[in-house]
């Protein structure tokens, strides 16, 4: 167990929905990655927060965003959704903003869109 | 811009032979690399990094890595593998002190024959 908890840990949806991803990173974390793991793209960064503000981003797209709030704590928000959205959805955390720091994975929210 | 190419997509031993899972890197900085190691249903472990110190990096589990600036290159090593190595393994680069974030290859489906 790593300690980051992720919920909800599958969720169903339709194509044009919206849905809410949640991360809670381990204590004493400040820093939260989210990432898309996906059969024909792979694993795929997507956007960084340390202590509440935009670190890094990565591919993530205009339909996605992603907060950390005060707590710590981090969502990614995905709208409009399509079908190619349909991935396993990783949050991470580590102590410090570098990326050289471990990074400690959730076990993921897999999200199928029908 | 960095990259991260992982020259083999699955490789199959026998239990108790040697692993060498490879790695080839870009990068435009001066790169952190690592392995992570999922298994089924799980989320990501680092099994080990390098962060420009000693160029051989001893990980988890017996595997280690060893960076080669030449070659690009920063291949996974075990002398013996066992059955609960069965995993997918990820090389991943960071550059410009993670402010481009993780990259990530497509991953090496590591197979354990009895």
């Amino acid at each position: 167990d790593s300690g980051v908890t992720q919920t909800p840990k599958h969720l169903i949806t339709a194509t044009g929905q919206r849905v809410t991803l949640r991360c809670s990173p381990r204590s004493g974390d400040l820093s939260v990655y989210w990432y898309q793991q996906s059969l024909d793209q792979g694993l795929q960064f997507l956007i960084q927060y340390y202590n509440g503000e935009e670190r890094a981003k990565g591919n993530i797209l205009e339909r996605f965003s992603a907060q950390q709030f005060p707590d710590l704590h981090s969502e990614l928000n995905l709208s409009s959704l399509e079908l190619g959205d349909s991935a396993l959805y990783f949050c991470a955390s580590t102590k410090g903003g570098g990326a050289d720091y471990e990074q400690f994975f959730g076990p993921g929210t897999r999200l199928t869109v029908l | 811009a960095q990259s991260v190419t992982q020259l083999d997509s699955h490789v199959s031993v026998s239990e108790g032979t040697p692993v060498l899972l490879r790695c080839n890197y870009s990068s435009s900085y001066s790169p952190s690399l690592f392995w992570y190691v999922q298994h089924p249903n799980k989320g990501l472990q680092l099994l080990l990094k390098y962060t420009s110190a000693a160029t051989l990096v001893k990980g988890i589990n017996g595997f280690e890595a060893e960076f080669k600036k030449s070659e690009t290159s920063f291949h996974l090593t075990k002398p013996s593998a066992h059955m609960s190595d069965a995993a997918e393994y990820f090389c991943v680069v960071s550059g410009r002190g993670g402010a481009d974030g993780l990259t990530f290859g497509k991953g090496t489906h590591l197979i354990i024959q009895p």
